[in-house]
């Protein structure tokens, strides 16, 4: 059965460091999408991704956010300088259509110190 | 504004018997409804969902979930629990209007004791 994997499963970073949170979608979706969850709290959407450009995005994909999908298989999540409060488990997600049920991979668990 | 409420944080069951996980939701349009379970260190299951149709909805692993458009309601439920069903299950909500996002609930930690 397909999956959304994601890469690396654990990243610890400094604050102030860039960092690249790595996806590969389910290979015949086309929506594609970036969650987080902070430790004990909800998940939460960041950024849906489509036809090469972000379709909707939440107050807290701010500038430092960017996604980009460099090729015909990854989806990439960037932080440029990451923050303490950004740590976090960060989804993937993909879909083949906008109302089709999203599956979302393992995650990264970024931590910032 | 929508948003999902999940109001237990935690469900203590004992194995075999029936269990329910309550949701509701606030949302403008006709709502699409899923449940996710994540098992420790795991990413997000999709489990099942509401488009249309028939208010109660079968899912993977026994599941099944009843929607209530009166009550604004859409509980999980399973006849007869398992140990192997402990995790935290969460619902969501996608607004039939425009973009997808999913907006999820806090999530409810399900203990299944044998």
């Amino acid at each position: 059965e397909p999956e959304v994997t994601q890469t690396p499963s654990h990243q610890v970073t400094q604050m102030g460091q860039e960092v690249i949170l790595r996806c590969v979608p389910i290979s015949n979706h086309l929506y594609f999408y970036w969650y987080r969850q902070i430790l004990g709290q909800k998940v939460e959407f960041l950024v849906s991704f489509y036809n090469n450009e972000i379709s909707e995005k939440s107050e807290i994909f701010d500038d430092q956010f960017s996604v980009e999908r460099p090729d015909g298989s990854n989806f990439t999540l960037k932080i440029r300088s990451t923050k303490l409060e950004d740590s976090a488990m960060y989804f993937c997600a993909s879909s083949g259509q906008i109302q089709e049920t999203q599956y979302f991979g393992p995650g990264t668990r970024l931590l910032v110190l | 504004a929508q948003s999902v409420a999940q109001p237990e944080d935690q469900v203590n069951v004992a194995e075999g018997n029936p269990l329910t996980v309550k949701c509701t939701y606030s949302v403008s349009g006709n709502p699409y409804l899923f449940w996710y379970v994540q098992y420790p260190n795991r990413g997000l299951q999709f489990l099942l969902k509401y488009i249309t149709g028939d208010n109660l909805v079968k899912g993977s692993y026994g599941f099944e979930a009843e929607f209530n458009k009166s009550q604004t309601s859409f509980h999980l439920k399973k006849p007869s629990a398992l140990v192997s069903d402990s995790a935290l299950y969460f619902c969501a909500v996608r607004s039939s209007g425009g973009y997808n996002k999913l907006i999820f609930g806090a999530g409810t930690r399900l203990a299944v004791h044998p």
